[in-house]
C-alpha cells in the first residue's frame, strides 16, 4: 500500500531556531517527491520538488534531502521565522504503475513563538 | 497568469442538498485533480480528470459523488444529497499536460485555495 508518513505530527520551535521534518514512504514505483507548506485555510505551496537522483535541493532557508535507498526525506529550515508556522506536508508521486498520482503525508504543524 | 481559482471559498449546505464546487485550472494546464482534507486530516486523492475525460476516480466515493471536466468552462465537482460527514475542505490542483517518455518537464501541480464545505 502507497504511504507517506511524517514525524513529528507537531513541532514548536523559537524564532531563530533550526528545525528538521521527516518523512518515510512506501510508495513504488517512485516519481518524484515534494515538501508543501500549507498556511492555515489556504492551499498548499511547493516548497521544492526532489527526483530520484537529487540527495538535497535547498530553497533559501529551506534544504531537502533524500534517500531513495531508505525511501525518507527530510525538511530542514534554518533560521525560523514566525511567518514559517504552516503544515509542511510531504507529498510522492508515483505508485500503482503510473505517475500522475501524489500520495500526501499528514503533515507536521509547525508552530514558531517569538 | 492568473492561479488555479476555486469558487466559492467557502459553501454551506443543509442536508439532503447539492453541492457544486468549481475550479479553473491555471492557463495552459489541462489536467485537474480533485482532493479533501478532513480536518486534522492529510489531502486525499479522489479524482483526476483531463478535458472531457476522468482518467482516475478510485478515490472518489461511488454514490452522491461525481465530477466532470468540460471542453469549455471550470472543472466541477457535485456532491448530491449531501451529509455531515462531506464537511471538509476540497482543494483542486492543475498541472500541464504529460510530457512523453524521456521528457524532463516538470509537471508540478499547483493547488487552489480549496472549498470549505460545511454541511448543517
Amino acid at each position: 500500500k502507497n504511504q507517506v508518513e511524517q514525524s513529528p505530527q507537531s513541532l514548536i520551535i523559537l524564532e531563530g531556531k533550526n528545525c528538521t521534518l521527516q518523512c518515510n514512504y512506501t510508495v513504488s514505483p517512485f516519481s518524484n517527491l515534494r515538501w508543501y507548506k500549507q498556511d492555515t485555510g489556504r492551499g498548499p505551496v511547493s516548497l521544492t520538488i526532489m527526483t530520484f537522483s537529487e540527495n538535497t535541493k535547498s530553497n533559501g532557508r529551506y534544504t531537502a534531502t533524500l534517500d531513495a535507498d531508505t525511501k525518507q526525506s527530510s525538511l530542514h529550515i534554518t533560521a525560523s521565522q514566525l511567518s514559517d508556522s504552516a503544515s509542511y506536508i510531504c507529498v510522492v508521486r508515483g505508485g500503482g504503475g503510473s505517475n500522475y498520482k501524489l500520495t500526501f503525508g499528514k503533515g507536521t504543524l509547525l508552530t514558531v513563538n517569538p | 497568469n492568473a492561479g488555479v481559482m476555486q469558487n466559492p471559498r467557502h459553501l454551506v449546505r443543509r442536508r439532503g442538498q447539492e453541492a457544486r464546487l468549481r475550479c479553473s485550472p491555471m492557463k495552459g494546464h489541462s489536467h485537474v485533480y480533485w482532493y479533501r482534507q478532513l480536518p486534522e486530516e492529510g489531502l486525499k486523492f479522489m479524482v483526476y480528470l483531463q478535458k472531457e475525460n476522468i482518467i482516475d476516480e478510485s478515490g472518489m466515493p461511488k454514490e452522491r459523488f461525481s465530477a466532470e471536466f468540460p471542453k469549455e468552462g471550470p472543472s466541477i465537482l457535485r456532491i448530491q444529497q449531501v451529509v455531515r460527514g462531506d464537511s471538509a475542505a476540497y482543494f483542486c490542483a492543475s498541472s500541464p499536460p504529460r510530457p512523453r517518455a524521456g521528457s524532463t518537464l516538470n509537471t508540478e501541480a499547483f493547488f487552489g485555495q480549496g472549498t470549505r464545505l460545511t454541511v448543517v
